[in-house]
């Protein structure tokens, strides 16, 4: 799988967008972009996932590049209960078929009240 | 989507002893996953637990240190043998089903420290 590069850190305050950026420049063309939130005691989750369109769900929004070298998730208002490990991961169906996601370190994401 | 539980939650333990970790998925997953996660780090993958034969295990660990099975579908167990402070960790059992190899489900993790 093809490397991803995020920010070891960032803070947000209540109720206002937050932006995580991820960049991945080595991208295949079959390589999903997929984002996973680790909340405090907790087993990751699922967050969104998508190819080259953008992608909304009810947690969050995923803004992927035109090149595809990079995307950003999309937390409209953050909230205490968002504060959280958030990683980028990408993924190619074609090879990793049953295969597990690999994590890297992730961003730790900070919700000040 | 699946439901994961583990148990034991948490657990300490002495130097020299073994426990053992259940996994149980509310439905029928087709891959299982045994993570470590040590404390302030990302995720390691220790092993594939596969249904009814031995379990694939990545680099660095080893069956006699990691004993896992998985009688069936839903179920799966990992053991840490002659554990030493080391092994403090949380162990996360994972699943992944056939429908929807884009979304792999968690546990909440058991909690071992060892003393």
């Amino acid at each position: 799988d093809a490397k991803t590069t995020q920010p070891n850190s960032m803070e947000s305050n209540e109720e206002e967008p937050v932006h995580l950026p991820c960049n991945h420049s080595t991208i295949s063309g079959t390589d999903y972009i997929h984002w996973y939130r680790q909340l405090p005691s907790q087993g990751p989750e699922y967050v969104i996932h998508g190819l080259t369109s953008n992608v909304n769900n009810r947690m969050a929004s995923l803004a992927i590049a035109e090149d595809r070298k990079s995307s950003t998730l999309i937390l409209h208002r953050a909230t205490l209960r968002d504060a959280a490990v958030y990683y980028c991961i990408l993924r190619s169906p074609l090879y990793n078929y049953g295969q597990n996601f690999v994590f890297g370190p992730g961003t730790r994401l900070s919700v000040l009240p | 989507s699946a439901v994961i539980s583990q148990k034991p939650s948490r657990d300490i333990c002495q130097r020299g002893t073994s426990l053992t970790i259940q996994c149980q998925v509310d439905s029928q997953v087709t891959m299982m996953f045994w993570y470590r996660q040590q404390p302030g780090q990302s995720l390691t993958l220790i092993a594939t637990a596969n249904q009814g034969s031995e379990a694939t295990y990545e680099s660095g660990f080893v069956i006699d240190k990691f004993p896992i099975s998985r009688p069936n579908l839903t179920f799966s167990t990992l053991t840490v043998s002659n554990m030493s402070p080391e092994d403090s960790s949380i162990y996360l059992c994972s699943g992944m089903s056939r429908s929807s190899y884009n979304e792999q489900f968690f546990g909440p993790g058991t909690r071992l420290t060892v003393l």
